[in-house]
């Protein structure tokens, strides 16, 4: 079955970086995007960009420019997500998600149809 | 970037109740919308995509509406696994957001 399986959770200090893995099985990884949204402790939602399995080519949201990175290693159908610089208001959970395409002059996000687990991250001093 | 707007933030409701979750876009966002479903401790689940296409393996119960800036998620029999916080989400520009969430209470 379609699966995406994180990496588990870690504890930061404030300005280092964090890279959580997303390994995706049961589909053509390339087909698809893989966005990665995370949520803060009581919060909503936040989307953080998206990576093309296909070519490596990255859509980031303008709050995280600069300071995260998103790529992929089709050899094992894994995706990374690195955010920088960390702040205590980057304590979240991070989620990868299986993300559909839709042209629209050039390939661009739809909706998310299949989610991982999630990752704890916690920076702490 | 395009703001999502969901009203109301909470809803008290009891089982088999009809309820009707709006989203609004700050500007025109199409078709393009999808309706999420988030249980604590849970991954969020896709119900809606395209505003009122229902995903594999929803229940008929929901249903979505609208295009333009106006948008409903409606469950038309409340059942117990419905509890949650739902959210809207835009995919028409090139950054897409959420609404900041409706969570669904036991009345």
């Amino acid at each position: 079955q379609v699966q995406l399986v994180q990496s588990g959770g870690e504890v930061k200090k404030p300005g280092a970086s964090v890279k959580v893995s997303c390994k995706a099985s049961g589909y053509t990884f390339n087909s698809y995007g893989i966005s990665w949204v995370r949520q803060a402790p009581g919060q909503g939602l936040e989307w953080m960009g998206w990576v093309s399995a296909n070519n490596g080519h990255t859509n980031l949201a303008q709050n995280f420019q600069g300071r995260v990175a998103m790529t992929t290693d089709t050899s094992t159908n894994t995706v990374y997500m690195e955010l920088r610089g960390l702040r205590s208001d980057d304590t979240a959970v991070y989620y990868c998600a299986r993300l559909r395409l839709r042209w629209n002059y050039g390939w661009t996000a739809d909706s998310s149809d299949v989610w991982g687990q999630g990752a704890m991250v916690a920076v702490s001093s | 970037d395009i703001q999502m707007t969901q009203s109301p933030s909470t809803l008290s409701a009891s089982v088999g109740d009809r309820v009707t979750i709006t989203c609004r876009a700050s500007q025109n966002i199409n078709s393009w919308l999808a309706w999420y479903q988030h249980k604590p401790g849970k991954v969020p689940k896709l119900l809606i995509f395209k505003a009122s296409s229902l995903e594999n393996g929803v229940p008929s119960r929901f249903s979505g509406s609208g295009s333009g800036t106006e948008f409903t998620l409606t469950i038309s029999s409340l059942q117990p696994d419905d509890f949650a916080t739902y959210f809207c989400q835009q995919y028409d520009s090139h950054s897409p957001t959420f609404g900041q969430g409706t969570k669904v209470e036991i009345k």
